[in-house]
């Protein structure tokens, strides 16, 4: 089975902060990664999907990069909003073969 | 406005099953798959498995083999998540989402959640 870890579990910044967090899988997946976005007592919310799309309608200060097994997500400017649990997501997709695993979470809290 | 629509809260005894469903609108239930995440109070997400209705493919997490089924009904647009043998450690939040299977493979709408708790 395919291992996701994402670090740090958690992390504190000041508005206007540029956030960093990273995405590894235990194999090389390509760029089969997407990120979501987690507000408390909320579904998820997709924000980059192949590793480095932003999603329609996100705004442009998230970004997402790699391939392989390292994986970087950016807040190039932290705002307010922003405060949420970020999951990283790897997908397998071999049909009939479907398959998916969530990193455990980084939590963005506003210093 | 494509949405997914989920049923309401469930109490549950351990050892009995739970039935979610999850109801599709504006076109998000075609071609799609649709899937299943669990979220623990406090936890990380989960997956726990889906279906793509239009060829009846279904994948289930190792994790959840043999306990969860997962079905749809395309004349209602309906899909449902079927969990057994359920123990204290199955209450959670479930959520239902649309995997976009045209850009990348995503979930991109999501279901409100169906809070399911499992107490004697």
């Amino acid at each position: 089975d395919i291992q996701m870890t994402q670090s740090p579990s958690s992390l504190s910044a000041s508005v206007g902060d540029r956030v960093t967090i990273t995405c590894q899988a235990s194999q090389d997946i390509s760029n089969y990664l997407n990120w979501y976005q987690q507000k408390a007592g909320k579904a998820p919310k997709l924000l980059i999907y192949d590793a480095s799309n932003l999603e329609a309608g996100v705004p442009s200060r998230f970004s997402g990069s790699g391939s392989g097994t390292d994986f970087t997500f950016t807040i190039s400017t932290l705002q307010p909003e922003d405060i949420a649990t970020y999951y990283c997501q790897r997908y397998d997709n071999l049909p009939p073969r479907f398959e998916f695993t969530f990193g455990p979470g980084t939590k963005v809290d506003i210093k | 406005q494509s949405q997914l629509v989920q049923s309401g809260a469930e109490v549950k005894k351990p050892g009995s099953s739970v039935k979610v469903s999850c109801k599709a609108s504006g076109g998000i239930f075609n071609s799609d798959g649709i899937n299943w995440v669990r979220q623990a109070p406090g936890q990380g997400l989960k997956w726990i498995g889906g279906i793509i209705p239009i060829f009846g493919i279904t994948n289930y997490a190792e994790k959840f083999q043999g306990r969860v089924t997962i079905t749809a009904d395309d004349s209602t647009t309906t899909a449902y998540m079927e969990l057994s043998s359920l123990t204290s450690e199955d209450s959670a939040v479930y959520y239902c989402a649309r995997t976009r299977r045209s850009d990348g493979y995503n979930f991109d709408y999501w279901g409100q959640g169906t809070l399911v708790t499992v107490s004697s």
